[in-house]
């Protein structure tokens, strides 16, 4: 019933390592993000898709890949995580129009 | 380019009192502000928009273009109002967040 629902919540690795945090919704809307919250409690979008097409991407590492195999899918993919990388990452969607976004519960990442 | 700004990282209001967390914007058009609220180890969530101009649990934000302030305000906290806030514009579907404030009621 969860409306955007990421998976894990929790993740711990190794610096160097590759990982990948999924998020769905399954409330039919047509644009999903990915926000990183730091240890500061910043929260800076990263990405934007807008059915499957990539629509905003901000100024990040291109160790960090969006992929959206369908538009209530927005998984990210990073690779050679650093300690730089650990933060919470969000993920939240939009009905087109509605201009109110939809969180998900966030996904904890730890590189240690 | 859009900003949002909340000067204030953390506020401390006494039950009872009233709160007031600020928000400035920077944008060069019309624009669409929101208060979103992370209660502790919960969601980001919604609070308030101001297109909407209701109370939510007590809240109130008025859209101030002249002074290009959206400030939120309650008349008298309570000890479930503790929680990160943060000050929202939205503009072509990107929505950009302030630095927010971390409010605490103290009891």
């Amino acid at each position: 019933d969860t409306a955007v629902s990421q998976t894990p919540k929790y993740l711990v690795t190794q610096m160097g390592n590759d990982k990948s945090i999924k998020c769905e919704q399954n409330l039919g809307h047509d644009t999903m993000y990915w926000y990183k919250q730091d240890s500061k409690k910043f929260l800076k979008i990263m990405f934007s898709y807008n059915n499957k097409e990539l629509i905003i991407n901000e100024t990040v590492p291109n160790r960090f890949s969006p992929k959206s195999p369908d538009k209530a899918h927005l998984n990210l993919h990073i690779n050679s995580l650093e300690l730089g990388d650990s933060a919470v990452y969000f993920c939240a969607s939009l009905r087109s129009g509605a201009n109110v976004l939809t969180f998900g519960a966030g996904s904890r990442l730890t590189v240690l | 380019a859009q900003r949002v700004t909340q000067p204030e990282k953390l506020l401390s209001v006494f039950k009872g009192a009233p709160v007031e967390l600020k928000c400035n914007y920077s944008y060069s058009g019309s624009p669409e502000l929101f208060w979103y609220v992370q209660y502790s180890r919960q969601r980001l969530q919604l609070l308030l928009r101001h297109i909407s101009r209701e109370s939510i649990k007590g809240f109130t934000a008025d859209l101030n273009k002249g002074e290009t302030s959206f400030h939120l305000k309650k008349p008298f906290a309570q000890e479930e109002d503790s929680a990160m806030y943060y000050c929202a514009l939205i503009q072509d579907e990107k929505l950009t967040f302030g630095t927010g404030t971390r409010l605490t009621i103290i009891p």
